[in-house]
């Protein structure tokens, strides 16, 4: 069964340093989004990605964030200088744009990102 | 503000009981409600449910969506071990090009003792 992948898997990270978490979606889904999850709090959506732009930000989603995808296969977030409160697992999630199951979106296992 | 409260937030049981998960909802452009398990790590997809009064089954469990009170509970019937996860209750809205962004409730953690 098609499954969204995402790598690290972990991430350690220096205050101010950049970080690059990298996701491939399913294949034949055109929607992409990333979550976070702060440890013991909710999953909070980030930002939704179709047709090689940003559809929708939430306020987390400042300057210090960006999203790509730079190929046919991957969708990345940079988090251009980490600070501390960055710390969290990272979620990407995608979906169809048709069909009845197009409003399921399907989660990838996550990239805990800890930053020091 | 979107908003998705769960109930109750953490709850242990016994195998063979029954269980009810509680979902309330207030979404702007309201599209549908989904449930997830997440055990480990990511979320895993349970249902989706876009339409009131419709139950959904997948073996032992069942959703259900009322639109009118913006309310939706998940069962669990002769609860096993491995039902022991949180489940996550989310809203996902259709406005312009915002098309499916998920806003989740804090969880329900459940706990299946043998």
């Amino acid at each position: 069964e098609p499954e969204v992948t995402q790598t690290p898997s972990h991430q350690v990270t220096q205050m101010g340093q950049e970080v690059i978490l990298r996701c491939v979606p399913i294949s034949n889904h055109l929607y992409f989004y990333w979550y976070r999850q702060i440890l013991g709090q909710k999953v909070e959506f980030l930002v939704s990605f179709y047709n090689n732009e940003i559809s929708e930000k939430s306020e987390i989603f400042d300057d210090q964030f960006s999203v790509e995808r730079p190929d046919g296969s991957n969708f990345t977030l940079k988090i251009r200088s980490t600070k501390l409160e960055d710390s969290a697992m990272y979620f990407c999630a995608s979906r169809l744009t048709s069909g009845r199951a197009r409003e399921t979106q399907y989660f990838g296992p996550g990239t805990r990102l800890l930053v020091l | 503000e979107d908003k998705v409260v769960q109930s109750p937030l953490s709850l242990v049981v016994h195998e063979g009981d029954t269980v009810t998960l509680n979902c309330s909802y207030e979404v702007t452009n309201f599209r549908s409600l989904l449930w997830y398990k997440q055990e480990k790590k990511a979320p895993t997809f349970l249902f989706m449910l876009t339409s009131s009064g419709i139950e959904k089954k997948s073996g032992r469990l069942s959703s259900i969506l009322d639109k009118k009170e913006l309310f939706s509970i998940l069962n669990i019937t002769a609860t096993q071990t491995g039902d022991s996860a949180i489940y996550l209750c989310a809203g996902s809205n259709a406005g312009g090009t915002s098309y499916g962004k998920l806003t989740f409730g804090q969880g329900t953690i459940l706990t299946v003792h043998p």
